[in-house]
């Protein structure tokens, strides 16, 4: 399967700090790619869908001047937590679909702790 | 939109013996329905998957039923083994859209 990579695995930061997040497709290019957030025991959300070449699109009720997405490649989306505040801990993951299918392969994700 | 329901939320069963997980979703426009195992600290993996083309898919011991008319599909996973132990998750999609998923069922094989 293709490969998605996450950086970094694990960051912790300061409230108020911004933290970005990396997500690259390794052997894949990726006009779209996802992010979504992850709760202790609970299922994925859908925050947003980063578009190649224009405005990423967000889920309702996702800040999106708060978690901004930039897909600078076609390899390359990141997403950045900005003054991030405790209650953004999460475990973000992303995620790229493979060509015309619907086939969608997850990075590791990264783990956010805000103290 | 598109709710998936998962069930059961956990599951625990022998070594050798089978697990079975069932999701059903509303939208009858999904067409693809994908399930992904997640081991603790990591991303979701892409174990199996079905297209509503299909009624099923076996690939070794995972195997994925899908019912078109009832807009159910279960999980199959026989000769259960320890390191099958992981959160999985079902989903469903229409095209190459945004994945809705499943709550999760968190499965436990008993040595």
């Amino acid at each position: 399967g293709a490969v998605v990579s996450q950086h970094p695995s694990r960051v912790i930061c300061k409230s108020g700090t911004s933290v970005k997040i990396e997500c690259r497709s390794l052997d894949f290019q990726a006009t779209t790619m996802f992010w979504y957030r992850q709760f202790p025991k609970q299922s994925l959300m859908l925050m947003a869908t980063s578009n190649e070449g224009s405005k990423a699109t967000y889920e309702q009720g996702v800040e999106k001047d708060k978690f901004l997405i930039n897909h600078a490649s076609l390899t390359l989306s990141t997403l950045t937590v900005t003054s991030a505040h405790p209650e953004d801990s999460s475990f973000y993951i992303c995620s790229a679909p493979l060509g015309g299918r619907n086939e969608q392969f997850f990075g590791p994700g990264t783990r956010l702790t805000v103290l | 939109g598109e709710n998936v329901e998962q069930h059961p939320s956990t599951l625990s069963v022998q070594e050798g013996d089978s697990a079975v997980i069932k999701c059903t979703y509303s939208d009858s426009a999904s067409n693809y329905f994908p399930w992904y195992k997640q081991e603790l600290g990591k991303g979701p993996q892409l174990i199996i998957d079905i297209r509503s083309n299909v009624g099923e898919k076996k690939d070794q011991r995972i195997a994925v039923t899908l019912n078109k008319t009832a807009k159910h599909f279960s999980l199959h996973i026989t000769e259960t083994q320890p390191e099958d132990s992981a959160v999985y998750f079902c989903a469903a999609s229409l095209g190459a859209n945004n994945l809705f998923f499943g709550t999760g069922t968190r499965l436990t094989v008993i040595p």
